[in-house]
């Protein structure tokens, strides 16, 4: 049971564009979500996180969208930079425990 | 500078044997966590500790074992009763707010059966 999805296993824009990246979960006892980025081999780095008692968070070039009705949040990067290539993980928590449930990634590319 | 420690970087291991994975962290963080990522696999947890003496079973715990005897260590034990245990194994702390702090992550153990 599969309870955070990224559906989309890759995605590939052109530097400059704006690159989104989905994600959708099931439990409604999630209440904070963050978004991850990676490269092989190496730790996981945080890049923006949201809790649920806001829609919408932004750092610089990223933008973190929730929409707790429809259970789904979105990473905007805008503009997409040719750095920005990586897996992007979302990843979610609540309740008393925190542990953090991942979703399986998406790797996107940022072509030149 | 604060963070997480994981060592040692590379890991081979023969079948049948017992090996430990070091995580230190000196960041005064509660809550510790080992993950395991596969290809395609995304991360998944293994065990948990909110607090030192204290841990729970994450999604794949089997043929794991851990330790929390003191706040900044968690090592991990993978046993001879892990049936595929060449993986990635990441270490992750978080303070109580973590809402405030987010969740720090280790740089990782590669570990190989051979």
């Amino acid at each position: 049971d599969q309870q955070v999805k990224q559906n989309s296993p890759s995605l590939s824009v052109q530097e400059g564009r704006i690159s989104i990246l989905n994600c959708d979960y099931t439990n409604s006892m999630f209440d904070y979500f963050l978004w991850y980025k990676k490269y092989p081999a190496e730790g996981p780095t945080f890049l923006i996180s949201i809790s649920s008692i806001k829609d919408k968070n932004e750092d610089g070039r990223f933008t973190v969208f929730l929409n707790k009705s429809a259970k789904h949040l979105s990473l905007h990067i805008v503009p997409s930079q040719p750095g920005d290539s990586a897996v992007y993980f979302c990843a979610a928590s609540g309740g008393s425990n925190y542990k953090l449930t991942f979703g399986k990634g998406t790797l996107l590319t940022v072509n030149p | 500078d604060g963070g997480i420690t994981q060592s040692p970087k590379y890991l081979f291991r023969k079948e049948g044997q017992n090996v430990t994975l070091s995580c230190e962290q000196n960041l005064n963080h509660d809550a510790m966590y080992w993950y395991r990522q596969d290809p395609g696999q995304g991360l998944r947890l293994i065990y948990y500790s909110q607090i030192v003496n204290d841990f729970q079973k994450g999604d794949i715990a089997e043929g794991y074992s851990v330790s929390r005897e003191k706040k900044e260590s968690f090592p991990l034990t993978v046993t001879s009763a892990q049936k595929n245990p060449t993986a990635f194994y990441l270490c992750a702390s978080t303070p109580s707010d973590r809402y405030l702090y987010g969740y720090t992550f280790g740089s990782g153990t590669r570990l190989t059966v051979v």
